[in-house]
């Protein structure tokens, strides 16, 4: 089946310094990517997506690039913010069946410290 | 402005009680989602709706029903037979047609046992 997987966290950073969060997936077929990120009490928001193989997703400074050849989309940002605490979840989606859910990754949690 | 909404923020269940979380949204969105989220892990399907009438399960649907009767509203009850409730539960939707389209989520529900 579909499955994502990131890595663990927590992860703890200093104001400005580079981010990278881990994803890999195993799907199917060729499923769209995402990052969702979820700030303290809140629903999900979509952050980026790549629906191909080299696609790059950016917003908000965060880059993914859509790897077919290691099944990946790491997460990156240069120079964090204390504002970019939050978790942070991959996930990905796959038409099958006409049923588009998303298998999202067990989440991130980064806390960045001023 | 378009968007999910969830009712309550907030919600306590006594034993033996069954509650309804509610989920509406204005963005036109054929396929609805409820999604339960524990701490540290990530979100886990409960049940999905492609369209009005019509409704699957989820990964975890025992314990739960739903309702799809306009095509804005999604209404989610946890009943008295799902033994651990506690959990924050979050309401999606999507354009059902592509599988590139991301799912916009609402703000969430927590709901705890008194």
């Amino acid at each position: 089946g579909n499955s994502v997987t990131q890595m663990e966290g927590p992860v703890t950073l200093s104001e400005e310094a580079f981010l990278t969060i881990n994803c890999t997936y195993t799907a199917t077929g060729y499923p769209s990517l995402f990052w969702y990120v979820q700030y303290p009490g809140e629903g999900l928001q979509l952050l980026l997506k790549a629906t191909k193989a080299d696609d790059k997703g950016s917003n908000k400074g965060f880059e993914a690039t859509y790897r077919k050849e290691t099944t990946s989309f790491h997460l990156e940002k240069g120079s964090v913010q204390v504002s970019d605490s939050a978790v942070y979840f991959c996930a990905l989606s796959l038409a099958r069946s006409n049923d588009y859910k998303l298998s999202f990754g067990a989440g991130t949690t980064v806390t960045v410290r001023a | 402005d378009g968007g999910i909404t969830q009712s309550p923020k907030y919600l306590f269940r006594k034993e033996g009680q069954n509650v309804t979380l509610s989920c509406e949204q204005n963005l036109n969105h054929d396929a609805m989602y409820w999604y339960r989220q524990d701490p540290g892990q990530g979100l886990r399907l409960i049940y999905y709706s492609q369209i009005v009438n019509d409704f699957q399960k989820g990964d975890i649907a025992e314990g739960y029903s739903v309702s799809r009767e306009k095509k804005e509203s999604f209404p989610l009850t946890v009943t008295s037979a799902q033994k651990n409730p506690t959990a924050f539960y979050l309401c999606a939707s999507s354009l059902r047609r592509d599988s590139n389209q991301p799912q916009h989520f609402g703000d969430g529900t927590r709901l705890s046992i008194l």
